[in-house]
């Protein structure tokens, strides 16, 4: 079965720093990756997703990820984060070929300090 | 156009009720999905809906959990005798079919307490 590993539970940088928010995943062939960003009282909103080509998807918001095979990874990047980013952000993934239910990480929430 | 509207958006019950959670897709959307949030995870796979039937539900924690969707369109998640650890955000999504990959669009999510 697949499985996601956000590593960072909790993160703080400030306006206008970059930003790096780490995914690994676990499973046997490739995968469909997703970021998904959660708002206070919000419903779950798609930044990006990668299926299958170019390794770098850009998203949503200025949010871009890269998909390295090697590393089990799909972490995802902003250069220059605004203090609206500030949320819940969960790495998703989803089975190529088959039904779509969505196994997510734990999350990691963003604080932006001004 | 309209987004996934779940209701109602809290729901407040005593152990041991029974409760249900509706879910209204995005029209046009074949596919139907539920899953649960508990505090501090992610959102976890309950069971999901190509058009009537059920075609996985694998995600549901027991029998007392169930959920319906009997004209293709709005799903009911229905929850007998609630137990504590039942308290948890349940969120719906809809996309436009099952192939891999497509987008699911989540609703705000019901939140659910279990006194």
């Amino acid at each position: 079965a697949q499985s996601v590993t956000q590593p960072d539970i909790h993160i703080t940088v400030s306006e206008g720093a970059s930003l790096e928010l780490r995914c690994n995943y676990s499973y046997g062939a490739t995968p469909y990756l997703f970021w998904y960003v959660q708002s206070p009282g919000q419903g779950l909103q798609l930044l990006l997703k990668y299926f299958s080509g170019d390794t770098l998807v850009q998203g949503i918001k200025g949010f871009e990820a890269e998909f390295k095979r090697s590393q089990s990874s799909f972490n995802l990047r902003k250069p220059s984060v605004h203090w609206s980013d500030a949320a819940e952000y969960f790495c998703a993934v989803g089975v190529a070929g088959t039904a779509s239910k969505l196994t997510f990480g734990t999350g990691t929430r963003l604080q932006v300090t001004l | 156009g309209a987004g996934v509207s779940q209701t109602p958006s809290n729901k407040v019950t005593e152990k041991g009720k029974y409760v249900e959670l509706r879910c209204d897709p995005i029209s046009g959307h074949t596919a139907l999905y539920w899953y649960r949030q508990s505090l501090g995870q992610g959102p976890e796979f309950l069971i999901y809906f190509q058009g009537t039937g059920a075609a996985d539900d694998s995600g549901l924690p027991n029998d007392r959990f169930f959920a319906v969707r009997p004209e293709g369109s709005v799903s009911t998640l229905k929850i007998q005798r609630t137990e504590r650890g039942d308290s948890a955000v349940y969120l719906c999504a809809s996309s436009h079919g099952l192939a891999g990959g497509r987008e699911q669009f989540f609703g705000p999510g019901t939140r659910l307490t279990v006194l």
